[in-house]
């Protein structure tokens, strides 16, 4: 069973960058896909993107193209997700998730990250 | 990007009913579409993937069904700890994009 531990709460001014880590536990790391997904307060899920380590390939929804950089460290079986020029919109809570091999299906989660952007 | 669309929004019913929530793709996304259960505070479970194989370890009275662009998600008897929100997410294409969500309550 993988096990996902994101790491704390952050605040940050506007304008500014946050980078949430996302370190797994149990399978092997290099093999499965994390995506990361977030969560306004009061409202639904979003799809970021994720990143699949053995083919060192990345997947961003248009939306965040271009603010957002998922990338994975195989040596610690971590994954990091980047926000860039953060905005009082970016307030969440941003989850990772490992796709269940063979499908992107979400069959693990970290507890989330909350993410707050205020000035 | 694929539209996902949930109905109804929310709902209220008592213990022992039968909850049917409805997902709505934009396009056909064939049998690739799963459903979530997000309590509270905490992170989503994964229930029912390929539209109709409940997760390992998930109850039965969770069940789905539907393909292409038409899809449902049962809950044949509710329990008190069914209370929750529920969405629907497509991977046929990317981005993988979620249903805006179901809440679940007791009336």
């Amino acid at each position: 069973q993988v096990h996902l531990v994101q790491s704390g709460a952050e605040v940050k001014k506007p304008g500014s960058s946050v980078k949430v880590s996302c370190k797994a536990s149990g399978g092997t790391f290099s093999t499965y896909t994390i995506a990361w997904v977030r969560q306004a307060p009061g409202q639904g899920l979003e799809w970021m993107g994720r990143i699949i380590p053995i083919l060192g390939i990345e997947n961003y929804a248009q939306k965040f193209q271009g603010r957002v950089t998922i990338t994975a460290d195989k040596s610690t079986s971590t994954a990091y997700m980047e926000l860039s020029s953060l905005r009082s919109e970016d307030t969440a809570v941003y989850y990772c998730a490992r796709e269940s091999p063979p499908r992107p299906a979400l069959d693990s989660w970290g507890q989330g990250t909350l993410v707050t952007v205020s000035s | 990007d694929i539209q996902m669309t949930q109905s109804p929004s929310s709902l209220s019913a008592s213990v022992g009913d039968r909850v049917t929530i409805t997902c709505q793709a934009s396009q056909d996304i064939s049998i690739y579409l799963s459903w979530y259960q997000q309590k509270p505070g905490k992170a989503p479970k994964l229930l029912i993937y390929d539209a109709s194989n409940l997760e390992t370890g998930v109850p039965s009275r969770f069940s789905g069904s539907g393909s292409g662009t038409d899809f449902t998600f049962t809950i044949s008897s509710l329990q008190p700890e069914d209370i929750a929100a529920y969405y629907c997410q497509q991977y046929d294409t990317l981005p993988f994009t979620f249903g805006p969500g179901t809440k679940v309550d007791i009336k």
